[in-house]
């Protein structure tokens, strides 16, 4: 069963303090990992898509990277801004767009 | 562009009310879906289509039916609502991701609550 998991569930830090997010993940075949950001009261809005292991895409502070296992997102010097909740999504093999959501981390950054 | 629209936003529903949630995008995509999102659960699929006249099911699709007559709607309907339909509705539409490697483009959401 493809499957995945985000840790922390929920991570606080302060304005500057860099840090990084986990999404682990199960599935058959990879076709593609996706990061959403989510405001409250809004849908998920679109990230990076990352393909393959060793792969790597920017974003401003954000830095979304890929092993065979799990993917990080890394947070360089936030801001409150970036205060969200961030969901990773797999995208299985086998010609189907669906895609797999992880339970989702939400971020505070205090000023 | 207007991108994927959702309608309601909030909607109170009666159990075993029926009723209909709207999607609608202006992108051409060819993959539309409807997810809900509960606490604690993430989003899960409910159901899918690759294209007009073409749906099917996802995680979670007892109690709801889609169909997709147009390329660009994609209503959910309810046919008996429950307490348990409580949720948060996506609707979300793609060209391709494999092609575009831009994912899904989500609505805003319809918060539906069964009383």
């Amino acid at each position: 069963e493809d499957q995945v998991t985000q840790s922390p569930e929920a991570l606080r830090l302060q304005e500057g303090e860099s840090s990084s997010l986990n999404c682990s993940y199960t599935v058959s075949g990879l076709r593609g990992l996706f990061w959403y950001r989510q405001d409250p009261g809004k849908g998920p809005e679109f990230l990076f898509t990352l393909y393959s292991a060793g792969e790597e895409k920017e974003k401003e502070r954000l830095k979304a990277t890929l092993t065979k296992k799990e993917s990080f997102l890394h947070i360089t010097a936030p801001k409150p801004e970036d205060s969200a909740t961030y969901l990773c999504a797999v995208q299985p093999q086998g010609g189907s767009e669906k895609l797999v959501f992880g339970k989702g981390m939400k971020l505070t950054v205090n000023p | 562009n207007a991108g994927v629209t959702q309608t309601p936003k909030f909607q109170v529903l009666k159990t075993g009310q029926s009723m209909t949630l709207q999607c609608a995008q202006d992108m051409n995509h060819e993959y539309m879906s409807w997810y809900r999102q509960d606490p604690g659960m993430g989003l899960r699929l409910i159901h899918y289509s690759v294209g007009a006249g073409i749906t099917d099911q996802g995680e979670v699709p007892n109690g709801y039916n889609v169909s997709r007559s147009t390329t660009e709607d994609f209503p959910l309907r309810l046919l008996s609502a429950a307490p348990s339909q409580t949720s948060v509705y996506f609707c979300a539409s793609s060209y391709s991701t494999w092609v575009s490697g831009n994912g899904y483009t989500f609505g805003s959401g319809t918060r539906l609550t069964v009383v």
